[in-house]
């Protein structure tokens, strides 16, 4: 069955390193989209991707961060300089069709983020 | 706006039992989608259900019931003789029909569900 992979699981950083997470969606999906989990609370929606272009974004995906699809395969959340309260869980998802939130998105493992 | 609430922040069951996990839930929109996923110890979030806001029949999987409400903005989900697997972390979410674009999910707080041997 296909899933969605993240790379690493774990990363431990030093505050102010930029970082790289790395997804691989399903590859038949259209849409991508990140989340983070900050340990023992809700997880909460950071950005969305389609057609190479940012849908939709929240509050907490300022300047720091970006997204890319550098490839037909895989999807990057970069955080440039890192900060004590991005330490958290990043679900990469993805969703096959298009959009009006029927689609269901399927969750990678998640990359736990640890800054120091 | 959106907003999902789970009330119940942690439910203790010992094998066997039925235990239901509460989910209420704010939108403006007509269209919408519910979903429960399953977070276990190990960390991934599993999905578990869609139901969008014109299907108001219950569903069965299995041990697993889903009672959806739109009188009450509820929707319920039934774990039926529970097992010790069945621990884990349950979030509610939802995700609203725009007219184009990616949908993002709005998730509750989640409900910590441990089943007691």
């Amino acid at each position: 069955e296909p899933e969605v992979t993240q790379t690493p699981s774990h990363q431990v950083t030093q505050m102010g390193q930029e970082v790289i997470l790395r997804c691989v969606p399903i590859s038949n999906h259209l849409y991508f989209y990140w989340y983070r989990q900050i340990l023992g609370q809700k997880v909460e929606f950071l950005v969305s991707f389609y057609n190479n272009e940012i849908s939709e974004k929240s509050e907490i995906f300022d300047d720091q961060f970006s997204v890319e699809r550098p490839d037909g395969s895989n999807f990057t959340l970069k955080i440039r300089s890192t900060k004590l309260e991005d330490s958290a869980m990043y679900f990469c998802a993805s969703s096959e069709s298009e959009g009006l939130g029927e689609e269901t998105q399927y969750f990678g493992p998640g990359t736990r983020l640890l800054v120091l | 706006a959106q907003k999902v609430t789970q009330a119940q922040t942690e439910i203790s069951v010992v094998e066997k039992e039925d235990v239901t996990l509460d989910c209420v839930y704010e939108t403006r929109d007509t269209t919408y989608y519910l979903f429960w996923y399953k977070q276990p110890p190990s960390g991934e979030l599993v999905f578990l259900i869609r139901r969008n806001s014109f299907d108001e029949q219950n569903e069965i999987s299995g041990r697993y019931s889903w009672n959806f409400q739109k009188s009450t903005s509820s929707f319920n989900f039934t774990i039926t003789a529970s097992q010790v697997v069945d621990s884990a972390v349950y979030f509610c979410a939802l995700s609203e029909a725009y007219q184009t674009g990616a949908n993002n999910l709005f998730f509750g707080t989640g409900t910590r569900l441990t089943v007691i041997p």
